[in-house]
């Protein structure tokens, strides 16, 4: 029959303007979280991460804030340019001490226009 | 310094055969993991192994198994095989287990008919 995809979100952006991309987790308890931007036929390709002792970490051109209140992640990107387009997800990590495993969010699109 | 490596990149099976995919981690890393993509379930996590032990294992029914070798290598086994099997496998590698910096493989599609 026919399969019925998750409803992926879409943002969509002009070039050069900022984009942020929001993500809520469901654990407590994780301790280290993950942004990965997935290009089409390409693997997940790793963006920026924060533990959950911070609210918001910086990289070239990305920052994340974490909110643990209300267990909300959000990847803001600066000056997004058109390389930027991609699937972004937010992953959480449930590290037991002996063992991970990442859970990941549905992603969201991100279309930057010209 | 190579990526994780993983093969073959397209597989076309028929139902009920059985699937093997194979991943290399990055040089050093110890722990691989396997994911299944799918437009109807996103990314989900079928295991972890770490020193060729099984550390962590998904919602996955039994015909989904994998393995890891002496020098990280990891293969990951699909029994018979159903439709819904189809999707995008992918391996990461960290170097250690619980560590940042998990770094993926651009999969294998596989596609059963």
């Amino acid at each position: 029959g026919e399969s019925v995809g998750l409803h992926l979100p879409t943002l969509s952006v002009q070039e050069g303007d900022n984009s942020i991309i929001n993500c809520a987790y469901s654990n407590s308890a994780s301790d280290y979280f993950i942004w990965y931007k997935q290009e089409s036929g390409k693997g997940p390709q790793f963006i920026i991460d924060i533990r959950s002792n911070m609210d918001k970490r910086q990289g070239q051109r990305v920052t994340v804030l974490l909110n643990k209140t209300v267990k909300h992640l959000s990847l803001q990107i600066a000056a997004t340019q058109p390389g930027d387009s991609a699937v972004y997800f937010c992953a959480e990590n449930g590290y037991t001490g002996t063992a991970s495993k990442l859970t990941f969010g549905t992603g969201t699109r991100l279309q930057v226009t010209l | 310094k190579a990526g994780v490596t993983q093969t073959p990149r397209y597989l076309i099976k028929t139902r009920g055969q059985q699937v093997t995919l194979s991943c290399s981690p990055i040089s050093g890393h110890r722990s691989v993991s396997w994911y299944q993509q799918t437009p109807g379930q996103g990314l989900q996590f079928l295991f972890e192994y770490f020193s060729e032990t099984q550390r962590n294992k998904g919602n996955f029914p039994g015909r989904f198994s994998g393995r890891q070798f002496s020098n990280s290598r990891s293969e990951m086994n699909v029994s018979t095989l159903e439709l819904g099997d189809s999707a995008l496998y992918l391996c990461a590698s960290s170097l250690l287990t619980g560590q940042r910096g998990y770094t993926f493989g651009s999969g294998t599609r596989l596609t059963v008919v």
